[in-house]
């Protein structure tokens, strides 16, 4: 079965960085997108870029342009997020999405999601 | 505040029906057939319960169903039972350099 296992949660100082994998199981890696949403505490989701594991390319929302990064390693089939310059208000769980099939244009919706992971931004 | 508006909480009682809206704009649910829904119990990940407006992922029962009419998209769960009761979210790919954007969330309570 497809199951997506993501990276622990994690303290972080303001100005750091983070990076959080999602370890991905169970079906063809390379053959769906990956996406990157993340809620902050009590609030609502927020989408944040994909990454196309067949091709590495990749697309953030405009708000993330800059400071987030998303990588791809097929040989342990595990995508990462890195995201830069933390500010208190990326504190957030975030979670990684599989997407629509990656050999064709992206399609928005996100059908296995991983447990996502709890990042703390504290001095 | 979120890009689609979605009340915030919804009620009813087993065995009937509820009715979630998700208003947005004609640059995205106006425009684009790619409203998806997800629903999240307290502590949980989101799960996929209806995608492109109305199409169910195996899984998920025929309960529930969603469609869309000009800006507005819904999602209508019928038969309500007590494990339905979460946290719902509407999405939607939008033209505007943020590509997708989501509801504020609305939550199911069965009373």
């Amino acid at each position: 079965q497809v199951q997506l296992v993501q990276s622990g949660a994690e303290v972080k100082e303001p100005g750091a960085s983070l990076k959080v994998s999602c370890k991905a199981s169970g079906y063809t890696f390379t053959g769906y997108y990956f996406h990157w949403v993340r809620q902050a505490p009590g609030q609502g989701l927020e989408w944040m870029g994909w990454i196309n594991p067949n091709s590495g390319i990749t697309n953030y929302a405009q708000k993330f342009q800059g400071r987030v990064t998303m990588t791809r390693d097929t040989s342990i089939t595990t995508a990462s997020m890195e995201l830069s310059r933390l500010r208190s208000d990326d504190t957030a769980v975030y979670y990684c999405a599989r997407g629509s099939n990656s050999l064709y244009p992206v399609l928005y919706y996100f059908d296995y999601w991983g447990q996502g992971a709890l990042v703390t931004v504290s001095s | 505040q979120s890009a689609l508006t979605q009340p915030p909480s919804v009620s009813g009682s087993p065995g009937q029906s509820v009715t979630i809206s998700c208003t947005g704009t004609s640059s995205d649910i106006g425009y684009y057939n790619r409203v998806s829904w997800y629903q999240q119990p307290p502590g949980t990940a989101p799960k996929l319960m209806i995608y492109e407006v109305s199409n169910r992922p195996s899984g998920v029962p025929a309960r529930f169903s969603g469609s869309k009419s000009g800006n507005t998209a819904s999602l209508t769960i019928s038969g309500l039972q007590t494990e339905d009761e979460a946290e719902y979210y509407c999405c939607s790919y939008t033209s505007s350099s943020t590509y997708v954007v989501f509801g504020g969330g609305t939550k199911l309570t069965v009373l």
